[in-house]
């Protein structure tokens, strides 16, 4: 069973335009993490945010952590067609193994 | 480092036959992850090796699923034999517990007729 639940499923902005996802899981958690996959490819590690973290800056990326919601957000500032990808949280509780939710699609048009 | 090698890339065969995929980890890095993903379940955590020892299997369908780490520079994924269901994207990672993040191969597509 999946752990994550990403929402939107699909998101279709405009270049330039912000992105926003959240993710809502389950159990407690030691941290949350977010991943890219561009059609294709493997996932690509972008930001990890520990249980005792509210929010974490990497670039254009924002992530928030809510842990009496059990919810987390990623923003994408400034968005760019290369930008494209599938959007996937992971949470990681007990023994180190992560559990993918199912991921959002976004669309940057050009 | 050339990031986590997985192969082939590609695999088709045959309802039946034995399928054999594999992976190089990071050097330095303890702990291997086996996952496979479809559209319909998306991504499975299959079986994970901390130093080398499978510490929890229970995400492998069935039997005819097994691993293997011999060593900490190489793992093996064997689907034996195949069925047309087991159609998907066999993902290997790895990680360094003090880091918390994965990295991820690019996958073995894997196709059975």
């Amino acid at each position: 069973s999946q752990q994550g639940e990403e929402d939107p499923q699909a998101l279709s902005i405009q270049e330039g335009e912000n992105a926003t996802m959240n993710c809502s899981y389950k159990t407690s958690i030691n941290n949350l993490q977010w991943y890219r996959q561009n059609s294709g490819r493997g996932l690509v590690h972008l930001i990890l945010i520990r249980s005792n973290e509210r929010e974490k800056h990497s670039g254009r990326l924002r992530v928030t952590l809510d842990t009496s919601k059990k919810s987390s957000s990623l923003l994408i500032t400034a968005s760019r067609a290369a930008d494209t990808a599938s959007y996937f949280c992971a949470t990681e509780a007990a023994g180190n193994k992560l559990t993918f939710g199912g991921g959002t699609r976004v669309l940057v048009k050009p | 480092d050339a990031g986590v090698i997985q192969s082939p890339r590609h695999e088709v065969t045959e309802m039946g036959q034995e399928v054999t995929l594999r992976c190089k980890p990071i050097s330095g890095h303890n702990s291997l992850f086996w996952y496979r993903q479809t559209m319909m379940r998306g991504l499975e955590l299959l079986i994970y090796f901390n130093n080398n020892v499978p510490i929890d299997d229970s995400g492998m369908p069935e039997d005819r699923f097994s691993a293997k780490m011999p060593n900490a520079s190489f793992s093996t994924l064997k689907i034996q034999p195949s069925e047309p269901r087991d159609s998907a994207v066999y993902f290997c990672a790895s990680s360094q517990d003090s880091t918390g993040s994965y990295t991820f191969g690019s996958g073995t597509r894997l196709t059975v007729v």
